[in-house]
């Protein structure tokens, strides 16, 4: 089955500096590809996707470029604040399965004023 | 407009209890799915429904688990006898139809046994 290997955290930045969070993935098939993150004691929010190869999904200041040959989907944003605080996660749709979504552990980040 | 909600939002109750938890999709959204997030499993996929069909129950942890869901809209997660591992986020998710579609969650149903 699918599967996703997530950079482990906890990642903790100072306020302004750059964030990368590495995400790479085992499917079959053509999976769309999406982060969801979650802020404390709330739940799963989406934060962007793609779903073809060279696809950029971003929001908020975050991007994420759908990369094919690597099977990766990174996480970036260049500017970091204290309320992008939150966990993480990265899965593949589709794929064996083009209704399961398959996440990651998810990362920690915590952004320190 | 409004997303997913579920209800009840925490819910403890005594080993061996049986308990229900509800989720409203987003309107018009044809596919509803559960999942679990725990601290030892992290999120996994529990069931999946199209209109009121559950095309996918491989996600069911036992038999003590049940799901359904009435006039394409509320779906129920039931779990019988419960024990103490079940303790765990419950998430519900919609999306528009089931194919590559983006999900939508719920705030989750967060649940321990006692």
């Amino acid at each position: 089955g699918d599967s996703v290997t997530q950079m482990e955290g906890p990642v903790t930045l100072s306020e302004e500096a750059f964030l990368t969070i590495n995400c790479t993935y085992t499917a079959t098939g053509y999976p769309s590809l999406f982060w969801y993150v979650q802020y404390p004691g709330e739940g799963l929010q989406l934060l962007l996707k793609a779903t073809k190869a060279d696809d950029k999904g971003s929001n908020k200041g975050f991007e994420a470029t759908y990369r094919k040959e690597t099977t990766s989907f990174h996480l970036e944003k260049g500017s970091v604040q204290v309320s992008d605080s939150a966990v993480y996660f990265c899965a593949p749709l589709g794929g064996g399965s083009n209704y399961k979504l398959t996440f990651g552990k998810g990362t920690l980040l915590t952004v320190n004023p | 407009g409004a997303g997913v909600s579920q209800s009840p939002s925490n819910k403890v109750t005594e080993k061996g209890k049986d308990v229900e938890l509800r989720c409203d999709p987003i309107s018009g959204h044809t596919a509803l799915y559960w999942y679990r997030q725990s601290l030892g499993q992290g999120l996994e996929f529990l069931i999946y429904f199209q209109g009121n069909s559950a095309p996918d129950k491989s996600g069911l942890p036992s038999d003590r688990f049940s799901a359904e869901r009435t006039g394409g809209s509320v779906s129920t997660l039931t779990i019988q006898r419960t024990q103490q591992e079940d303790s765990a986020v419950y998430l519900c998710a919609s999306s528009l139809g089931p194919i590559q579609e983006t999900q939508y969650f719920g705030p989750g149903t967060r649940l321990l046994v006692l």
